[in-house]
């Protein structure tokens, strides 16, 4: 099956860009859908089909995909933004989703 | 409001049985799919399978093929997850999680807060 591969954790300051990176064999085929986790809180989607941004996420989420990687970048982090960010993409020989193992973000 | 709300946590014995629901609001329930995910404690997402409300077609990871199964009352827009015979590697939170259509364009976009289940002797 397709298998997606993240960093386990990234730190960031405040103020500062976080980059969240998925690779998959030529995953720039796929549309690639990014999901955030807070602590206790069910997965909410912040960005879907590689760069759109659902109604109510904020600007400083955005998202790209190119190659074997697509990537989550959150600029001018905030506090509020550590949690847990899963890429997700539909595996078209299974007909399943498969999610990568998700990335802590962690602001310092 | 579009919403899917599970019910509530549940301590288990190995071996039971347990039927967990996913009740939608706000939204026609025969327009979207409902998939189910687990969460083992500390670990990531893990999809389960997928059930269309309209037909009650489900379609299942191999990982949980034969050990859960999915189902739906469209009478009363809810989905369920069922297990006849619980194990204490079933002890994680599940979410439902509704997607327009199966496939590439369409992200889980609106997910219930989660059903955690504990299975222990």
């Amino acid at each position: 099956s397709y298998v997606l591969t993240q960093p386990p954790s990234v730190s960031v300051a405040p103020e500062q860009t976080a980059r969240i990176t998925c690779v998959g064999n030529n995953i720039r085929s796929k549309n690639v859908h990014w999901y955030q986790q807070k602590p206790g809180q069910a997965p909410v989607v912040v960005v879907s089909d590689d760069s759109v941004r659902p109604s109510g996420i904020p600007e400083r989420f955005s998202g790209s995909n190119s190659g074997n990687t697509a990537t989550l970048t959150i600029t001018r982090v905030e506090a509020g933004d550590e949690a847990d960010y899963y890429c997700q993409v539909w595996d078209n020989i299974s007909d399943h989703p498969v999610f990568g193992p998700g990335t802590k973000v962690i602001v310092l | 409001e579009v919403q899917l709300v599970q019910s509530g946590a549940e301590v288990k014995t190995p071996g039971e049985s347990l039927r967990i629901s996913c009740k939608a609001s706000g939204y026609s329930f025969f327009t979207y799919w409902i998939n189910w995910v687990r969460q083992m404690p500390g670990k990531g997402l893990e999809w389960m399978g997928r059930i269309d409300p309209s037909d009650s077609y489900t379609i299942y990871s191999p990982s949980f093929q034969g050990h859960v199964s999915i189902s739906a009352d469209k009478s009363i827009n809810t989905a369920y997850l069922q297990w006849s015979g619980l194990r204490a590697s079933d002890s994680a939170m599940y979410y439902c999680a509704r997607q327009l259509e199966p496939g590439d364009h369409d992200a889980f976009d609106i997910w219930g807060q989660g059903s955690m289940v504990t299975v222990s002797s």
